[in-house]
């Protein structure tokens, strides 16, 4: 069974300054990951996603996670943050070979100040 | 489309009573799923189907009942709601059970157990 650990349950940081959410995960079996962003009062949406390929993915609205099979992490970054980033989010890993239901960690509150 | 669709949006239950919280998805997606998430627990899976008449057991299933008769519709039924089933409960669907098919969800709803 594979596992998800997001390190901080919530991260306060300022508009334009860069954010990193940590996220590491456990599995026996080659994984695929992924990050999804939950605005307040709504469902959650897929922001990125792992499969194979190059390690380092990027999503449309300037987040970007590498991952790192070694350290078993997939932490996502910003280099620079707005206010509209405010939300919380979930990272989350399926393993191959399996029945690909994704495991999600508990969720990091990224609020940002003005 | 009107994606994934969940009603009612908030609901309060008096303790024994039970009710349905529907779901429906209109993209023709074989996988549905149905998740609670609790504060600082992230999203934990009660039940999912991979198909209409095939449903299947989550981490949490204890107190919860599903069906599913056609392709759009997936509802939960509590059989008599406890204040542990306080929480906010989220469907979700995709195309079909791999990984590289995105997981989409619907708005929520709330519910609170008295």
């Amino acid at each position: 069974a594979q596992s998800v650990t997001q390190l901080d349950s919530q991260v306060p940081v300022f508009e334009e300054a860069p954010v990193e959410l940590r996220c590491n995960y456990s599995s026996s079996v080659s994984v695929y990951l992924f990050w999804y962003v939950q605005y307040p009062n709504q469902g959650l949406q897929l922001l990125l996603k792992y499969l194979s390929g190059s390690t380092l993915v990027e999503s449309i609205n300037g987040f970007e996670a590498e991952f790192n099979k070694s350290q078993t992490s997939f932490h996502l970054r910003k280099p620079s943050v707005h206010i509209s980033d405010t939300a919380e989010y979930f990272c989350a890993v399926s393993a191959s070979g399996g029945s690909y239901i994704p495991t999600f960690g508990r969720g990091t509150s990224l609020i940002v100040h003005p | 489309n009107a994606g994934v669709t969940q009603t009612p949006k908030f609901q309060v239950l008096k303790t024994g009573q039970s009710m349905t919280l529907q779901c429906a998805q209109d993209m023709n997606h074989e996988y549905m799923s149905w998740y609670r998430q609790d504060p600082g627990m992230g999203l934990r899976l009660i039940h999912y189907s991979v198909g209409a008449g095939i449903t299947d057991q989550g981490e949490v299933p204890n107190g919860y009942n599903v069906s599913r008769s056609t392709t759009e519709d997936f509802p939960l039924r509590l059989l008599s709601a406890a204040p542990s089933q306080t929480s906010v409960y989220f469907c979700a669907s995709r195309l079909q059970l791999g990984p590289s098919y995105e997981q989409y969800f619907g708005p929520g709803t709330r519910l609170t157990v008295t």
